[in-house]
């Protein structure tokens, strides 16, 4: 069964600091990889896919196939990257999975 | 303009009550979803279509229904909504690129 993992619900960082969420996945196939973020009092957003290989806001992500990992980082946090982060895996069925989700807070 | 909207923003109601929740969108995507959320169980698939014809039951589907009146339209039923029910819930339409896109959320309290 495919399963998504974020394994911190809290993260803080300072203002410039480097941040990174984790998100470790299960699946028996070819999956496809996804961050979404929700700001404060928006709606939930696409942030970034692993196939596209892009870099959005500063912030960058890698599958990496042999740890099963999807891990979003970005070298110096800024204040505005304060929201509620989700990873998100997509199998053959264009089911979307996702996972408990990381509030990160970056500290003035 | 919003592309995917959700009605009502927000709703009480008590045990044992029908309850249904609207979905619309204009985005011309065949492919939609009924997400809920609540804290620390992050967003969990509840019904999920592929077309108008297509309906398909997600990980949580137990005391809820759906209906896919149109494309744009996706409905989601509680039948006898029950405490545990509280929560917030998102519906969500999908492009051939695999991007989500959301709507902006309906809570939902069981009292």
């Amino acid at each position: 069964a495919q399963r998504v993992t974020q394994p911190e619900k809290l993260l803080s960082v300072f203002k410039g600091a480097p941040v990174e969420l984790k998100c470790n996945y299960s699946y028996s196939g070819s999956p496809e990889l996804f961050w979404y973020v929700q700001y404060s009092r928006q709606r939930l957003q696409l942030l970034l896919r692993h196939i596209s290989r892009e870099s959005i806001k500063g912030f960058t992500a890698d599958l990496n196939k042999g740890e099963t990992s999807f891990h979003l980082k970005k070298p110096f946090a800024q204040e505005e990257d304060s929201a509620m982060y989700y990873c998100a895996l997509s199998g053959d069925g264009n089911q979307f999975y996702f996972g408990t989700g990381t509030s990160l807070t970056v500290i003035p | 303009d919003a592309d995917v909207t959700q009605t009502p923003r927000n709703r009480i109601t008590k045990t044992g009550k029908r309850i249904m929740l609207e979905c619309s969108q204009t985005k011309g995507h065949d492919r939609m979803y009924w997400y809920r959320q609540d804290p620390g169980l992050g967003l969990r698939l509840i019904y999920y279509s592929f077309d108008v014809k297509d309906i398909n039951k997600g990980e949580i589907s137990d005391g809820y229904s759906v209906s896919r009146q149109a494309q744009a339209k996706f409905s989601l039923s509680l039948e006898s909504a029950i405490p545990n029910q509280t929560a917030l819930y998102f519906c969500a339409t999908s492009d051939t690129s695999k991007r989500l896109f959301f709507g902006s959320g309906t809570q939902l309290s069981v009292l």
